[in-house]
Formats: C-alpha cells, structure tokens, sequence
C-alpha cells in the first residue's frame, strides 16, 4: 500500500519552461514533506521541503505547494533548465515517526536544450 | 570527504552468503539511516540509530538483516545468507537533527545477489 505516490513516472519539458512535478499521499498524520533530487549513480540530495502548516515554500527557481484537504504535493521549476534533469523523489514524514521517510517511487524529469 | 561515504560501491555475492555494507556518516551527525532502494521504487526505510543507540528497527525484512553504530558514527549492514530478492541499492544518510527528515545521503552500496 503506496501512502506517497508519484502517478507520473516521467515529464518531458523544454528549457526555459515550467516543470510541475506531482505527489499525492493517503496517511493524514503527514506533517513534513520534502522533495529530494538524484542523479545517476549518486545518492538523493535534499532540494526542498514544507510544513503542513503552510501551504507554500519558496527557494529560487523551485516552489512547493501544499494542498493538506487533496492530499496533494507539487514541485515547480520555474524556469527549468538541463541541469535539473534528474529523478525527483517526493517524500513525507510525521505521525510520531518524525524522522522516518515515506517515499514515492520518483519522476524522472528531462529538460530538453 | 565532507559527505556520507559507503563502502563497497557494488558487491556481487552469491546466493547464501554473508554481506557488510559500511557507512561512514558526516561528522557530527547524529542520526543515522539505512534505506532499501530496490530498481525502479523509492528508498524504503530500514532502520535508525541515535548515536549508538537502534531506536528503530522497525524496516528490517528479516532476521538476516542486522545493523550497528557501536561507537556513534561509523556504521555497519549486515546481511546473512544473502538471497536474490535482497539485490537493491542500500543508501546510508545522516542527519544532525533528528527530525525534519532533511537527510543527507551516500551515493549507496549497489548489491546483486546471483
């Protein structure tokens, strides 16, 4: 039973463009979530994260946007550029549990020159 | 380094026998974790450990797994009698904190069970 789940295993987009990136989580004792990035080869490092006491996260070109009565998680790349074709884990935590990630099974992003 | 190292990179062992996988985490941190990645799924949490104390073990598969910190920083996975559905990737991260889950990863010990 996927309590995160990213529907989209891959999105194609054009440089310059907006990526939106999608997650989608069942357990409602989620109260932290946060987005990590993996190359080939290497291991995910953290990108951005949120609270469930906010709905918004802003850090440069990526925003988080939390929707708490959908269930519902996206990552925006404005503008994206090569550099940021890579694997996106969306991931939650909470519910006592606080330091143990639930993760999704990842989108793979390409950006295209 | 200034990152979490793991040690080896790739190991292929055959069906039955026994694995360690090292991490050595950022000085300073911590918490330390162990995930499971198996190909094309997300990391899968395994176990925790609080300096040298597991707090949870919780995600181990089985029995055979076992995991240890003794001294608070260098730690050790291990698996006995090794068999093929163990083959995965499995990522060490550390974090100074113990929640907020802002982890910081090794690049993973990528095993193959034949």
């Amino acid at each position: 039973d996927q309590q995160v789940k990213q529907n989209s295993p891959s999105l194609s987009v054009q440089e310059g463009r907006i990526s939106i990136l999608n997650c989608d989580y069942t357990n409602s004792m989620f109260d932290y979530f946060l987005w990590y990035k993996k190359y080939p080869a290497e291991g995910p490092t953290f990108l951005i994260s949120i609270s469930s006491i906010k709905d918004k996260n802003e850090d440069g070109r990526f925003t988080v946007f939390l929707n708490k009565s959908a269930k519902h998680l996206s990552l925006h790349i404005v503008p994206s550029q090569p550099g940021d074709s890579a694997v996106y884990f969306c991931a939650a935590s909470g519910g006592g549990s606080n330091y143990k990630l639930t993760f999704g099974k990842g989108t793979l992003l390409t950006v295209n020159p | 380094g200034a990152g979490v190292s793991q040690s080896p990179r790739y190991k292929v062992a055959k069906r039955g026998q026994d694995v360690a996988l090292r991490c050595d985490p950022i000085s300073g941190h911590v918490s330390l974790f162990w995930y499971q990645q198996a190909l094309g799924q997300g990391p899968e949490f395994l176990t925790y450990f609080q300096n040298e104390a597991q707090l949870d073990k919780s995600g181990l598969p089985s029995d055979r797994f076992f995991a240890e910190r003794p001294e608070g920083s260098v730690s050790t996975l291990k698996i006995q009698r090794t068999q093929q559905e163990d083959s995965a990737v499995y990522l060490c991260a550390s974090s100074i904190r113990q929640d907020t889950g802002e982890l910081f990863f090794g690049e993973g010990s990528r095993l193959t069970v034949l």
